[in-house]
């Protein structure tokens, strides 16, 4: 079977760094997305990564290991609105995403 | 802005009773999909439109169904709605066959059942 796995909570101070670790088994690798959602609201893009290596955007920076089947998203400078679930996603060999149950981010002051 | 939009933002409804959930767009994009999503969980994909090919999820209860009238128009009914469906909808869109074709999430809508 296809799975996905990251933490289910994770806790951070705020003007810190925080690494969101994403593991997953699929049948074939077309690319692996992270999403960001608020309690309440819909998912929002935020990195795509395909190749090997880091891919930077502001304070966020996500990281892909094919080979080892492992991306992290890299949140730096903490503020309390990145307080938020944060959910891996992957394409697979048919293009489909199968998708994390998200990590939920808490950001105390 | 280009963007996805979803009506109603919340939806109050009987057991058993229809319901239909919209959701348009103007990215043009080609693929339009629902997902369903319970607190606490991964989105969980109910069906999509390649451009006017339907594809169900094998696991999509037959009390959900779909329509794409036009490339900007897509529709979620629910025939009989019970408690278990309470959840939030999602509408996403992206375009195919070019690229990344990242998927972009309209507000949702709020199901509730009583």
């Amino acid at each position: 079977g296809q799975n996905i796995d990251q933490p289910t909570e994770m806790t951070a101070t705020e003007g810190a760094i925080v690494q969101i670790n994403c593991t997953y088994q699929t049948s074939g690798f077309n690319g692996l997305f992270w999403y960001q959602q608020h309690a309440g609201e819909a998912p929002t893009f935020l990195s795509y990564n395909v190749l090997d290596g880091l891919e930077e955007k502001g304070r966020f920076s996500s990281f892909l290991s094919r080979s080892k089947g492992y991306s992290y998203l890299l949140l730096k400078e903490l503020q309390m609105k990145d307080s938020a679930s944060y959910l891996c996603a992957v394409r697979d060999s048919n293009y489909q995403l199968i998708w994390g149950a998200g990590t939920k981010l808490i950001i105390k002051p | 802005d280009a963007m996805v939009i979803q009506n109603p933002r919340y939806q109050v409804t009987q057991f058993g009773k229809p319901v239909t959930l919209s959701c348009s767009q103007t990215l043009n994009h080609n693929v339009m999909y629902w997902y369903q999503q319970k607190s606490s969980q991964a989105p969980k994909l109910l069906f999509h439109y390649y451009d006017k090919d339907f594809n169900n999820e094998a696991d999509t209860p037959d009390n959900f169904q779909s329509r794409r009238p036009n490339t900007s128009f897509c529709f979620l009914d629910i025939r009989s709605p019970g408690l278990g469906d309470a959840a939030m909808y999602l509408c996403a869109t992206s375009r195919e066959g070019t690229g990344v074709a990242t998927q972009y999430f309209g507000p949702g809508t709020r199901l509730l059942v009583l």
